[in-house]
């Protein structure tokens, strides 16, 4: 078991551009969750799936902000006309729907730069 | 909503030494977990430790520990024996125990944890 991958781990792009970042979870984990993260700040919720159901959003992931998870693997955060403010370390984590007592396992993170 | 507050943003320690953490949350459930989790500088986020709130005994994991309150909603945690490796910066989180928002966890401000040789 290599953990919680995520790539690319940095992304620099334009504004108005779009962006996606993948994130492979623990190959036994069926829940996965998506955050963000800015500088000196605690990580935010935005999205999570069970198998490969989105069972709940944020009001943060605005309609540029879109997440899938085919066949419950893998994951992907799409962001459209990627704005400044859309700067941030967005996280991937995993677990156990249950048995895990809620403990995530978190990816190193994809570092998004818009200019 | 579940809102986790960690009041101190910085803290330093004498490599061997003991700190402790804060760490305050607010919630009207009566079951949920709470998390240490330590962030080194460029590097993931690692689990540290877990406390599950129907649990009165406080959760170890070798030279960490937590204090867990739960009438004063309170769960600071204490590093023993403090090494330079220690040094990252430390996020408190909480998680509803059932319940559509299980699992969905919401994080404090963090805690700059620096150590002295």
């Amino acid at each position: 078991d290599t953990g919680v991958s995520q790539n690319p781990r940095h992304k620099i792009t334009k504004r108005g551009q779009n962006v996606t970042f993948r994130c492979d979870p623990i190959s036994e984990h069926n829940r996965l969750y998506w955050y963000r993260q800015t500088l000196g700040q605690g990580p935010e919720f935005l999205t999570y799936f069970q198998n490969e159901a989105q069972l709940e959003k944020s009001r943060l992931l605005s309609d540029r902000f879109s997440a899938e998870r085919p066949k419950g693997s893998f994951s992907t955060l799409e962001i459209q006309r990627t704005e400044q403010g859309d700067s941030a370390m967005y996280l991937c984590a995993s677990s156990l729907a249950l048995g895990s007592g809620g403990s995530q396992y978190f990816g190193p993170g994809t570092r998004l730069t818009v200019l | 909503a579940q809102t986790v507050t960690q009041s101190q943003p910085e803290m330093s320690v004498q490599e061997a030494e003991t700190v402790t953490l804060s760490c305050t949350y607010d919630t009207s459930e009566s079951d949920y977990y709470l998390f240490w989790y330590k962030q080194p500088p460029s590097r993931q986020m690692i689990l540290v430790i877990r406390q599950e709130a129907y649990k009165q005994q406080n959760a170890t994991e070798n030279r960490f520990s937590v204090n867990f309150q739960k009438a004063a909603k309170s769960f600071s945690l204490k590093i023993s024996d403090s090494q330079l490796g220690d040094a990252a910066m430390y996020f408190c989180a909480y998680t509803n125990a059932g319940g559509t928002s299980y699992g969905k966890l919401t994080f404090g401000q963090g805690t700059i944890l620096t150590v002295h040789p």
